[in-house]
């Protein structure tokens, strides 16, 4: 089974732009969670998407904002960059909504603004 | 409060030796434990994951120790070898909706010498 993908890898904007970011879970897979790793914030959970639905949501400003689509496929957006914006954005998918479900990481995108 | 405390910072270990990372936690809502493993490049990884009905869990050279009564959860690396050099992190999550999320420790970089 291929693992999560998630594209770009890497992405370099400026402050004021927007930005969206894309990951395909695991096939089967139906939760797909988003989280920020930064240095100095570490990992942080944003959202999670459930068959379409936003099932949770982190501490974080309107500015980020995600969908799922029928596939699972999931975007997120980030609008109005920041500099404090600048982190990895993983993304994680699992089989189901429950905690015990493990969650598979792909290898993030690196979101860098200027 | 769902803050997961992490330490060390960072460790330094002979090849061979015992790897030991702690955690803590506040919340009591919180019922699955896992860690995750990752390395420069690449999104975390589970590693070994515990709740807590069981006070250990081992699984090869990895074990979860975990102290319900002090909320807190620690990971023994036994024999500890160079490939292990990575970065260490401790979660936590709950059954509650608001609560599935991984709340993530600060993690820990571990140095394995050969």
């Amino acid at each position: 089974k291929a693992g999560v993908t998630q594209t770009p890898r890497y992405l370099i904007k400026t402050r004021g732009q927007q930005v969206t970011l894309s990951c395909s879970p695991i096939s089967g897979h139906r939760s797909v969670s988003w989280y920020q790793q930064t240095p100095g914030q570490g990992l942080q959970f944003l959202f999670e998407y459930f068959s379409e639905t936003q099932r949770n949501k982190g501490n974080f400003p309107g500015r980020f904002s995600g969908r799922q689509f029928s596939n699972s496929r999931s975007e997120m957006n980030v609008s109005t960059l920041e500099l404090g914006d600048s982190a990895l954005y993983l993304c994680a998918s699992r089989s189901g909504p429950s905690s015990y479900n493990e969650q598979f990481f792909g290898p993030g995108t690196r979101l860098t603004v200027l | 409060q769902q803050q997961v405390k992490q330490s060390p910072q960072s460790l330094i270990v002979q090849k061979g030796g015992i790897s030991i990372i702690n955690c803590a936690y506040e919340n009591t809502a919180f019922d699955y434990f896992p860690w995750y493993q990752q390395f420069p490049g690449k999104g975390p990884a589970l590693l070994i994951a515990i709740r807590p009905d069981v006070s250990e869990k081992k699984e090869g050279r990895f074990t979860i120790s975990f102290n319900k009564s002090a909320k807190q959860f620690s990971l023994h690396i036994m024999d500890s070898q160079p490939g292990d050099s990575a970065t260490y992190f401790c979660a936590a999550s709950g059954v509650d909706t608001g609560r599935r999320a991984l709340t993530f420790g600060s993690g820990t970089r571990l140095q394995v010498q050969p």
